[in-house]
């Protein structure tokens, strides 16, 4: 079974703060994928980020980063210079590599950034 | 290109009667899935389409649920008898099915179903 764990519900952050968000998974597969999904109040999943369990190099997006570590099972999240529209939540997500092609997704960070 | 299309995007219906969403991938994009959301949790898987056929149903799909995805385009999800407990957000979402493993999944705006 693959089970994702957000572990903060809310976080407030202040325009122009770092804000990041916590991601721990379980899995039996030795190969998956990792992904971070942005809910905007208009409700529709915007796909942000994925990663491989094969390659554990972190990197940056323009304002995103991620940090994965796969000893501990984590796959953190990092927005840099939080603007309003970033407010929204955000969903952690896994998936097996092949066959199983369901996402198995976490309960959700509530991002609000505080002009 | 456009996205990810759900009709209608908000249902109020009263408990007992049917509803009907429908679902519309990114053109040319051969997987279709299903997710249901309720308040303040993440989605859930439901099923899921490569082109027509229906090749897994979560247990969270009960006998009242149907999928279809007749013509490998468009997919309909079907409710009968609705009950209370089926107000939540219905989500669909599509991957190109080119590749033997997972794909990134894009995702619709949404039904958000209201059940009275």
């Amino acid at each position: 079974a693959q089970k994702v764990t957000q572990a903060q519900t809310e976080i407030s952050v202040v325009e122009k703060e770092d804000v990041t968000l916590d991601c721990v998974y379980e899995t039996r597969d030795t190969t998956y994928y990792l992904f971070w999904y942005k809910q905007p109040p208009s409700g529709e999943l915007v796909f942000l980020i994925r990663r491989n369990s094969f390659d554990e190099q972190n990197e940056i997006s323009g304002r995103y980063s991620w940090n994965f570590q796969k000893s501990t099972s984590s796959f953190n999240f990092t927005i840099t210079a939080s603007q309003v529209v970033d407010s929204a939540v955000y969903f952690c997500a896994l998936s097996a590599y092949y066959g199983n092609n369901r996402l198995a997704f976490g309960k959700g960070n509530q991002v609000v950034v505080i002009p | 290109d456009t996205g990810v299309s759900q009709d209608p995007r908000h249902k109020i219906t009263k408990r007992g009667q049917n509803v009907t969403f429908r679902c519309d991938p990114i053109s040319e994009h051969n997987r279709l899935y299903w997710y249901r959301q309720t308040l303040g949790q993440g989605p859930e898987f439901l099923t899921y389409f490569q082109n027509e056929a229906q090749l897994e149903k979560s247990r969270l799909l009960s006998d009242r649920f149907s999928a279809e995805r007749p013509k490998g385009s468009f997919s309909t999800l079907e409710i009968q008898r609705t009950e209370q407990g089926d107000s939540a957000m219905y989500l669909c979402a599509s991957s190109p099915g080119t590749s033997g493993g997972q794909e990134t999944q894009y995702f619709g705006p949404g039904t958000r179903l209201l059940v009275l």
